[in-house]
């Protein structure tokens, strides 16, 4: 468990509505991710922070905004959703091992649905 | 780029017969590779993973992965399964170098049956 929240954990919105995702880490990790998770696709990067305000863009990155105001929140956008924004997205924290390895440890989901 | 291939979306096995869930990775640099399993409903978490040293690694759950350069696999393996073992399983490169982004596989249901 690496003390990760994300909230809520299921959404139902209609189209063209804005939606946040929030992730919550409590463990004061740099690195966070936003992934999204699609039958067929795997987990697909949509963004990534590297520090409080520092935001970089992942492949699918189109149709979302996020920002990190705080170290331990990263927040997801939609600005207006689509149907095609329908998935399950997860956040992501990036832990440095005892040796200096970086591994992502992943929270719960949050489950989208756009009508 | 780094891509990752998982070749079987699915695999079906009894209990306690053996698995081998196949992952192929594609990189001109070194790399660093993961396993990751989710449970139905549940999110990601991460199962073993290879950085440097001894090419197999193990998990507390008796899953075993072995890093093959030549080959440029790391494929999954367990002598005997349980119905617990039943979920989707994911594996993901990232570069040794730069590990800012981490490439997952389009993942492998793994279905135990009784």
């Amino acid at each position: 468990d690496a003390g990760i929240t994300q909230s809520p954990r299921h959404k139902v919105t209609e189209t063209g509505t804005p939606v946040t995702l929030r992730c919550h880490q409590t463990e004061n990790h740099r690195y966070m991710y936003w992934y999204r998770q699609d039958p067929g696709h795997g987990l697909r990067l949509i963004h990534y922070s590297y520090g409080v305000k520092d935001t970089d863009k992942g492949e699918v990155s189109d149709g979302y905004s996020v920002s990190r105001s705080k170290t331990e929140d990263f927040l997801l956008t939609l600005e207006s959703a689509t149907s095609s924004q329908t998935s399950v997205y997860f956040c992501a924290i990036r832990s440095h091992g005892t040796g200096g390895e970086d591994t992502q440890y992943f929270g719960p989901g949050t489950r989208l649905t756009v009508l | 780029a780094q891509s990752v291939t998982q070749l079987d979306s699915q695999v079906p096995v009894f209990e306690e017969a053996p698995v081998e869930l196949r992952c192929n990775y594609s990189s001109s640099v070194s790399v660093y590779l993961f396993w990751y399993v989710q449970y139905p409903n549940q999110g990601l978490q991460l199962l073993l993973k290879y950085l440097s040293g001894s090419t197999l690694v193990e998990s507390i759950n008796g899953f075993e992965a072995e890093f093959n350069k030549s080959q440029t696999s790391f494929h999954l393996r367990k002598p005997s399964v349980h119905i617990s073992d039943t979920a989707e399983y994911f594996c993901a490169v990232t570069l040794s170098y730069n590990t800012d982004k981490l490439i997952f596989g389009t993942g492998t249901r793994l279905q135990v049956f009784p």
